[in-house]
């Protein structure tokens, strides 16, 4: 079972526009949602991250906007460059520790076209 | 922000070997660290927890016999694929959690393994 519903699978946009990523969790439990960014062949990277307490975060170029009541989060990338074409991650957890609590989302692959 | 080290970053052996990938954060100490493995165009599957000090705790379906994990420090787990197959070839990524409690995994950058 996914635990967290990430669309869409591809996404290409050209250079200078906004690059949105929509992921639905189910779980309430979750309290923690982060982002990361994977080029080929390299680790994640952690790009942003929300908690439920607030409703949209900002760095950068980069927007997390997250729904509480619709179980929705969505990542938002302003003036989208090539340099950020690479497979985004959500994910959500809870604040228990010491486990792997991290469960990801599907990916989506950007594609910035200059 | 933290740091973690994952070496060798490709490997390549022989059907039957064993690899050893290792996994060291390198400014915090991690008493968990996770073990993934992903296939191509595909998200992260967690294979494993490693605990120091025990024993890892392993995902359904990942075999502990095939996948040994040893956590012998606060800043070093280790992944050693033994007999090893071609269906072993993958990308193996392992992550740390600072005991700095914010919850935040930091993942190294990954290890692909081929099997001839």
């Amino acid at each position: 079972q996914q635990q967290v519903k990430q669309s869409p699978q591809s996404l290409i946009v050209q250079k200078g526009g906004i690059s949105i990523i929509n992921c639905a969790y189910e779980n309430t439990a979750f309290d923690y949602f982060p982002w990361y960014q994977q080029f080929p062949g390299k680790g994640p990277a952690l790009l942003i991250a929300i908690r439920p307490d607030v409703s949209e975060k900002k760095e950068g170029r980069f927007t997390i906007s997250f729904n509480k009541s619709a179980k929705q989060f969505s990542l938002h990338i302003m003036d989208s460059q090539p340099g950020d074409s690479a497979t985004y991650f959500c994910a959500a957890s809870t604040r228990q520790t010491g486990a792997n609590n991290l469960f990801f989302g599907t990916g989506t692959r950007l594609t910035v076209i200059p | 922000g933290a740091v973690v080290s994952q070496h060798p970053s490709w490997v390549i052996c022989k059907s039957g070997t064993s690899v050893k990938i290792e996994c060291r954060s390198l400014d915090f100490q991690a008493t968990t660290m996770f073990w993934y493995r992903q296939f191509p165009k595909q998200s992260l599957m967690l294979m494993a927890t490693s605990n120091e000090g025990s024993k890892a705790t392993y995902e359904q379906g990942v075999e502990k016999d095939k996948f040994l994990i040893n956590h012998a420090s606060l800043t070093l787990s280790t992944l050693t694929v033994t007999s090893a197959h071609p269906e072993d070839s993958s990308f193996y990524i392992c992550s740390a959690r600072s005991e700095r409690a914010t919850g935040e995994l930091f993942f190294g950058e990954g290890s692909r393994l081929t099997v001839l």
